[in-house]
């Protein structure tokens, strides 16, 4: 069976400190894989996705980062953290089922900046 | 591309009593319709999906689900709450193209009152 695995689950940064989330995949493979940010009454905003080694897409400019380095791997990145990178970020994976693009999710990883 | 309306941030409950949580979608394309469930500090997990077919979907946890082309609409709902159903419901939408993005909403908080 399929198992995605995020983490760490909880990381509290200075502002300005340096930033790496990881998350993996295990049980598929060539995956689309997903890095998602929740804030508070916001919702979920998609911030990058990949459909390949090597290919990532940015939905949003922000000081953040993402690369895939295997295939099931997915790591989200920044060099300097902003007070704004607060939240609770969430790791996806999705292969197609009968067409449609089924997400399923991490536990998530909540990042404190202070 | 697709948007996605939840009508309510937060809905409060009495436990045993129905619920419905409203979620309406614009698209000029045809969609896959999803509903999460988030429980607190954790990742979203899959409560069901209209792929195509009947338009009442089942999901889990008692949860169901109509697609209404004409009214754009996709609301969830479910006859008896329970104390457990205390969480935050995010309804999603994608277009049917496979590399295509999943749009949340901003989600419904569930309370459910003794």
């Amino acid at each position: 069976s399929q198992t995605i695995h995020q983490w760490p689950a909880t990381l509290v940064q200075p502002v300005g400190s340096p930033l790496s989330l990881e998350c993996t995949v295990e049980g598929t493979s060539n995956p689309n894989l997903y890095w998602y940010r929740q804030a508070a009454g916001r919702g979920l905003q998609l911030l990058f996705y990949s459909v390949g080694i090597g290919q990532i897409s940015s939905e949003v400019p922000q000081n953040l980062s993402a690369s895939r380095p295997q295939d099931r791997q997915f790591i989200l990145s920044s060099k300097k953290l902003l007070l704004s990178d607060s939240g609770f970020y969430l790791c996806a994976w999705s292969v197609p089922v009968g067409g449609a693009n089924v997400l399923t999710f991490g536990a998530g990883s909540r990042l404190t900046v202070l | 591309a697709q948007s996605v309306t939840q009508l309510d941030s937060q809905v409060p409950v009495f436990e045993e009593a129905p619920v419905e949580l409203r979620c309406n979608y614009s698209s000029s394309v045809s969609v896959y319709l999803f509903w999460y469930v988030q429980y607190p500090n954790q990742g979203l997990q899959l409560l069901l999906k209209y792929l195509s077919g009947s338009t009442l979907v089942k999901g889990i946890n008692g949860f169901e689900a109509e697609f209404n082309k004409s009214q754009t609409s996709f609301h969830l709902r479910k006859p008896s709450v329970h104390i457990s159903d205390t969480a935050e419901y995010f309804c999603a939408v994608s277009s049917m193209n496979r590399d295509d993005k999943i749009i949340f909403g901003k989600g419904t908080r569930l309370h459910i009152l003794p």
